[in-house]
């Protein structure tokens, strides 16, 4: 079962706007969220979290959405630069569960300038 | 601090062959995760260490794998007579306990089963 899911496989921006990645799950006992960027032949790099106690985190220019009710989060990137071209994972844990992160299938990401 | 390294980077290996792959953790952490990921999805958790200790597998992690952190420092993942549906990356992962659902990530090891 695909607890954790990113329904968009692809998102195209222009430099300077907004970018929305959405990430959807299943499992309500998860405890913290997390997304990662990947650029190709790298591992992972660890973005932002955010505790299920809190409905926003933000750090810089990334900011993630948590809407617990909807089962629902999101990444939003602003300004989108071109560096930020990657495939963007939305990852979840569930503590009493291990420390076990659960990823989506991505989203590829591609800020055009 | 030079982060989470994995050696090889590459593998090719035949059908039946077995491979091993190394991770070195950030040197601080002690928790250390393996995680294989295949074209076009995300991760997927096989098995995770608190220092020397294997705490959990996944039904992913048949019984031709066995992963190793015999010092509480780097581990080993073995497949032992590989089959050409155990090609994909195999990433490895560390955290530590202050800060564990933060998982920093190596390059990961490309292998590909011929």
């Amino acid at each position: 079962d695909q607890q954790v899911k990113q329904n968009s496989p692809s998102l195209s921006v222009q430099e300077g706007r907004i970018s929305i990645l959405n990430c959807d799950y299943t499992n309500s006992m998860f405890d913290y969220f997390l997304w990662y960027k990947k650029y190709p032949a790298e591992g992972p790099t660890f973005l932002i979290s955010i505790s299920s106690i809190k409905d926003k985190n933000e750090d810089g220019r990334f900011t993630v959405f948590l809407n617990k009710s909807a089962k629902h989060l999101s990444l939003h990137i602003v300004p989108s630069q071109p560096g930020d071209s990657a495939v963007y994972f939305c990852a979840a844990l569930q503590e009493t569960s291990g420390s076990r992160l659960t990823f989506g299938e991505g989203t590829q990401l591609t800020v055009n300038p | 601090d030079t982060g989470v390294s994995q050696n090889p980077r590459h593998k090719i290996t035949k059908r039946g062959q077995n491979v091993t792959f190394r991770c070195d953790p950030i040197s601080e952490h002690n928790r250390l995760y393996w995680y294989r990921q295949t074209l076009g999805q995300g991760p997927e958790f096989l098995t995770y260490f608190q220092n020397e200790a294997q705490l959990e597998k996944s039904r992913l992690l048949s019984d031709r794998f066995s992963a190793e952190r015999p010092k509480g420092s780097f581990s080993t993942l073995e497949i032992q007579r590989t089959e050409q549906g155990d090609s994909a990356m195999y990433l490895c992962a560390s955290s530590s306990w202050a800060g564990q659902h933060e998982q920093y990530f190596g390059p990961g090891t490309r292998l590909t089963v011929t």
